[in-house]
């Protein structure tokens, strides 16, 4: 069945780098689309970017001086990297086969 | 960016009752709308697609109307699982936008 899988660090200094990791299953990345979207707690919810099946990438741009996608298929993995993290970069951020399944969503806290 | 105004922000209803929960688009978004339900502490679940579509294992009481550049969310004879924050997101064009989102309470 397909599964998506989020996984990285809790906390995050503020100014400091966040890297994330999607691994999926049930599916190819070469066959979807894999998308990131974040939730600030109690909040809605924003569309970050996305990694096409032929490995092409949007962001969005209130991001995208600060967001990168990439991805390697011989492991099934998404990875996004967003630097210079602020205190409102907190929230919960899923990975999603374009908009069907979802991950379970990682929490990331910015604070020192 | 696409704009997705949604409304009510909140409800408050009965079992039993029907609810309808809509999102208007800033501009034509051609069916490409998605209606999510999420409960605290879990990942938004897909109940419609492509505005009118039931997802495969969602009950028949979930339905999605279309007029315009309304998009409703239609829930028959409430249940109590059914509490939950409501979320439309268009899938038209990037950046992918979502409404802000509905708070249903029931009585």
């Amino acid at each position: 069945q397909v599964q998506l899988k989020e996984s990285g660090p809790g906390l995050v200094q503020p100014s400091q780098t966040l890297s994330l990791t999607c691994t999926v299953s049930g599916f190819s990345l070469t066959s979807y689309n894999v998308h990131w979207v974040r939730q600030p707690p109690g909040k809605g919810l924003e569309w970050m970017g996305r990694m096409r099946y032929n490995g092409d990438t949007s962001y969005n741009s209130a991001l995208k001086s600060r967001l990168s996608i990439s991805r390697d298929t011989s492991k099934n993995q998404v990875f996004l990297k967003m630097n210079s993290l602020q205190t409102d970069d907190t929230g919960t951020y899923y990975c999603t086969r374009d908009y069907d399944y979802w991950g379970q969503g990682v929490m990331v806290t910015v604070s020192s | 960016d696409i704009q997705m105004t949604q409304s009510p922000a909140s409800l408050s209803a009965s079992l039993g009752e029907t609810v309808t929960i809509e999102c208007l688009a800033s501009e034509d978004i051609y069916s490409n709308l998605a209606w999510y339900q999420q409960k605290p502490g879990k990942s938004p679940q897909l109940l419609i697609y492509d505005a009118s579509s039931l997802q495969d294992g969602v009950p028949s009481r979930f339905s999605g109307s279309e007029s315009g550049t309304q998009y409703s969310l239609e829930i028959n004879s409430l249940q109590s699982e059914d509490a939950a924050t409501y979320f439309c997101q268009q899938h038209h064009d990037y950046p992918w936008t979502f409404g802000g989102g509905t708070k249903l309470e029931l009585k």
